[in-house]
């Protein structure tokens, strides 16, 4: 079955400066990679997501990239913002919707 | 979008009980998503529901430890049979948006003593 792999397990950044999380994936079928936030003591929510047809997304200061031959896909989030200190999880899925999460970064954003 | 209702917010129940945990969309899904989120991890997917056939399992998890109703098609249920405070964790409904991404309810906290 699919496994997503998640690095770094936690990261710590400066307000304003950039944060970039990396994720590998095992299942060559996999076509939709998701993103998703988790504040604490919250339900996770989609923040972005890219299909396996598009190498780059972006969305005002977050953006994803894809690299399918690899099977890596990030998620770079530049100006941080204290508000956006929480746990951010990868994901992938095929056609059947069935998503696999990866292990979760930590993101600290320091005032 | 989907709104979802779980319940119970949260328990704590004793050893060697069952709980069941309710799931409420406010729109008709095929297919609805049970995961369990233990303290500082991931989600970890127990099965897939579909309306009028059995859960799909993934490895590690087993219908008689974990059985699932769907009656229909915005309504299911998660039962944990024989809980141990192994079994202490959240457990979440999910519903894909049909194109894939994934909408959560707010979670059932579950501690077991």
């Amino acid at each position: 079955g699919e496994n997503v792999e998640q690095h770094p397990s936690t990261l710590s950044v400066q307000e304003g400066d950039s944060a970039v999380i990396k994720c590998t994936y095992s299942d060559s079928a996999s076509n939709y990679f998701p993103w998703y936030k988790q504040e604490l003591g919250k339900r996770p929510q989609l923040i972005i997501d890219i299909r396996s047809n598009v190498g780059e997304k972006k969305d005002q200061r977050i953006a994803v990239t894809l690299n399918k031959t690899a099977k890596h896909f990030s998620l770079h989030i530049t100006e941080t913002q204290p508000e956006d200190s929480a746990v951010y999880f990868c994901a992938a899925s095929k056609g059947d919707f069935k998503t696999i999460f990866g292990a979760g970064t930590r993101l600290f954003v320091k005032a | 979008s989907a709104v979802i209702s779980q319940k119970p917010s949260r328990d704590i129940c004793q050893r060697g009980t069952s709980l069941t945990i309710q799931c409420q969309v406010d729109s008709q899904v095929t297919m609805m998503f049970w995961y369990r989120q233990q303290p500082g991890q991931s989600l970890t997917l127990i099965a897939t529901a579909n309306q009028g056939s059995e859960a799909t399992y993934e490895s590690g998890f087993v219908i008689d430890k974990f059985p699932i109703s769907r009656p229909n098609l915005t309504f299911s249920t998660l039962t944990v049979s024989n809980m141990s405070p192994e079994d202490s964790s959240i457990y979440l409904c999910s519903v894909s948006g049909g194109t894939g991404e994934l909408f959560f309810g707010e979670g059932s906290r579950l501690t077991v003593l």
